[in-house]
């Protein structure tokens, strides 16, 4: 099964913060990577697919960026609303596996 | 709105069985990629299965031969069996639609996800 790590675990930033999240995979993934946010008790909310595309209605202030093993998650101007749980997820084979997490909380 | 509601889960004892509900609106459960990923207390999301009408299917090593996916077309309804369950089985369930990229069928999201339910597996 293909790994993925994320970096860091846990992330105290402050409202209006640019805040970057890594992803890696144990081998390569071409740009098979998709993103969610999760909030307590909620489900996860997809951001982006294919390691950069941002999924129609969520802000631009986030991005994407990657290919083979390394991934970023970029938010640009950190809201309020941004304090969640932050997940990587590969596409490339099955089964699908996801990262750990990013939780992001206010400092 | 596209979405997904569910519904079922519960407490139930170990070697128990369960069944799990996830209903579809504005679009067809039966020509969908679909599957169910789990979260268990405090931990990070599972794929448990994913299944297609045309046949490809997949379940986790952990709930093979225990866990079945079916789906009701007049109901647009997707629906997860578990029998025999574990103490381990214990987590928050969601459904979520699988998208597949038609220009590259390597590019895939889950989305929409159903809201989750709760299976407890205890005595």
């Amino acid at each position: 099964d293909i790994q993925l790590t994320q970096s860091p675990s846990f992330l105290s930033a402050s409202v209006g913060d640019r805040v970057t999240i890594t992803c890696r995979a144990s081998q390569g993934i071409n740009n098979y990577v998709a993103w969610y946010q999760q909030k307590p008790g909620k489900a996860p909310k997809l951001l982006i697919y294919a390691a950069a595309t941002l999924q129609s209605g969520v802000p631009s202030r986030f991005s994407g960026s990657g290919s083979g093993t390394d991934f970023t998650l970029t938010i640009s101007g950190l809201q309020p609303e941004d304090f969640a749980t932050y997940f990587c997820q590969q596409v490339k084979t099955y089964p699908l596996t996801f990262g750990p997490g990013t939780k992001v909380d206010l400092k | 709105d596209v979405e997904l509601v569910q519904s079922g889960g519960g407490l139930v004892q170990p070697g128990g069985s369960l069944t799990l509900s996830c209903a579809a609106s504005e679009f067809t459960v039966n020509t969908n990629y679909m599957s169910w990923v789990r979260q268990a207390p405090g931990r990070g999301l599972e794929l448990v299965s994913f299944t297609h009408s045309g046949g490809d299917t997949y379940f986790v090593d952990s709930v093979k031969g225990r866990f079945a996916v079916s789906r009701d077309k007049s109901q647009n309804t997707l629906f997860l069996q578990m029998n025999s369950l574990r103490p381990e089985d214990t987590a928050l369930y969601f459904c979520a639609r699988i998208r597949i990229s038609t220009a590259d069928t390597g590019v895939k999201w889950f989305d929409p996800w159903g809201q989750g339910t709760l299976v407890t597996v205890s005595s």
